[in-house]
């Protein structure tokens, strides 16, 4: 069974615009850990966000934020003033302190200018 | 640190032939991933180390894989005998922990003709 969703597989956005990506995920465990990922074209694989469950805070990287909602496990990147270069693959990612380890499918953002 | 080095960057060998894929994770880093993407099923997780002990190989799509970490500096990925399917981008990802973000190398675009 799958453990994280990405049920949006592309999106779009307009440069200086926001967008919001949309993961959610599955799980019994109470302490697990959140996270987005990006791929530009590059392929280079690096990390945007990461949340701990326990946080009631959701986390903040300058442009980038999530909207963490544990009761309906869902955590979903938002994009503000997006840029060019924010043009990539966005996974969602999802793991526990009882060796569980799960990426999502991955949504494609395309920014347009 | 250099970041997580993996080699080759790119290999086209014949159906059959042996693939080794290599790996130095940073240093320090007790967890060590190996991931397999293609157009088709996206990115998977194949097998993960945790100081240097296999802990879920599952995603290992057959026995024609096998993946070892002799020591905490070096892991391979061994595709024997290869065919035309296996052909991915392969990518080796290191943490210090599960719930720490993962640092991925650039990644070997394998090509099987």
């Amino acid at each position: 069974a799958q453990t994280v969703t990405q049920s949006q597989p592309e999106m779009s956005v307009q440069e200086a615009e926001t967008v919001t990506l949309s993961c959610t995920y599955d799980t019994s465990e109470s302490d697990y850990y959140l996270f987005w990922y990006k791929q530009p074209p590059s392929r280079q694989m690096i990390l945007v966000i990461r949340q701990e469950a326990y946080k009631q805070q959701n986390a903040t990287e300058n442009r980038f934020s999530v909207n963490f909602q544990k009761a309906a496990k869902s955590f979903s990147l938002k994009i503000s003033d997006s840029q060019l270069g924010d043009a990539a693959m966005y996974f969602c990612a999802y793991t526990s302190t009882g060796n569980q380890f799960y990426f999502g499918t991955g949504t494609s953002l395309t920014v347009i200018p | 640190d250099a970041g997580v080095i993996q080699s080759p960057r790119h290999e086209v060998t014949e159906m059959g032939q042996e693939v080794t894929l290599r790996c130095k994770p940073i240093s320090g880093h007790d967890y060590l991933f190996w991931y397999r993407q293609t157009m088709m099923r996206g990115l998977e997780l194949l097998i993960y180390f945790n100081n240097n002990v296999p802990i879920d190989d599952s995603g290992m799509p057959e026995d024609r894989f096998s993946a070892k970490m002799p020591n905490a500096s070096f892991s391979t990925l061994k595709i024997q005998p290869s065919e035309p399917r296996d052909s991915a981008v392969y990518f080796c990802a290191s943490s210090l922990a599960l719930w720490e973000t993962q640092y991925f190398g650039p990644g070997t675009r394998l090509l099987v003709l």
